[in-house]
């Protein structure tokens, strides 16, 4: 899998828009970009899923540029709710079920009220 | 759907003890992880399944540690004998595998080993 690199860590106030970004420059040609959310004392959860250009869901949108080396996880209007570790990871699908999802440091967002 | 389900949510046990913990997929995924979460080695995935057979347990930290899979609703976890080191939030995830990256993930045994 492709190596990610993310902040370690980031502030933000409630009601702002939070950028996260993660560089993944020797992504393949055929992985896809994947953003987890965890909250203390529970496991990740799925947010969004993209591979190229822009993905966007009801909870966040993705930001892929063409050479797909770097992606951008966007939160509107954060709230305290958001307070959370957030994880990039970059991998194959396969439609054999082969992924293999490794994790890496994530970034823990924090927002103040 | 219940989601992943983990058992025991919490365990303590004696240093030299074995530990077995439990995990049932989501109903039709045929991918199954198991991870482990300290605080400072972060999320670390020890193996996965795929229609129940082991593809990757590379990250399985050592033979004190083995995982099966007897069928597609049931997954364990074994630690024998277990140490103070293994400590530690383990979380089961499974996925579809179908062409789907998105793991749902159970809230994980919490083990201590003192």
């Amino acid at each position: 899998l492709a190596k990610t690199t993310q902040p370690i860590s980031m502030d933000s106030y409630e009601g702002q828009e939070v950028n996260i970004t993660c560089s993944h420059n020797n992504i393949a040609t055929n992985d896809y970009i994947t953003w987890y959310q965890q909250f203390p004392s529970q496991g990740p959860r799925f947010i969004i899923q993209g591979y190229k250009t822009k993905v966007t869901n009801e909870v966040a949108s993705l930001f892929i540029p063409a050479d797909r080396k770097s992606s951008t996880l966007s939160l509107p209007r954060v709230s305290l709710s958001d307070t959370a570790v957030y994880y990039c990871l970059v991998g194959l699908i396969s439609n054999f079920g082969n992924e293999k999802l490794t994790f890496g440091t994530g970034t823990r967002l924090t927002i103040i009220p | 759907d219940a989601g992943v389900i983990q058992s025991p949510r919490h365990e303590v046990t004696e240093m030299g003890q074995e530990v077995t913990l439990r995990c049932k997929p989501i109903s039709g995924h045929n991918s199954l992880f198991w991870y482990r979460q300290t605080m400072m080695r972060g999320l670390e995935l020890l193996i996965y399944f795929n229609n129940n057979v082991p593809i990757d347990d590379s990250g399985m930290p050592e033979d004190r540690f083995s995982a099966k899979m007897p069928n597609a609703s049931f997954s364990t976890l074994k630690i024998q004998p277990s140490e103070p080191r293994d400590s530690a939030v383990y979380f089961c995830a499974s996925s579809s595998g179908q062409g789907n990256t998105e793991a749902f993930f159970g809230q994980g045994t919490r083990l201590t080993v003192v």
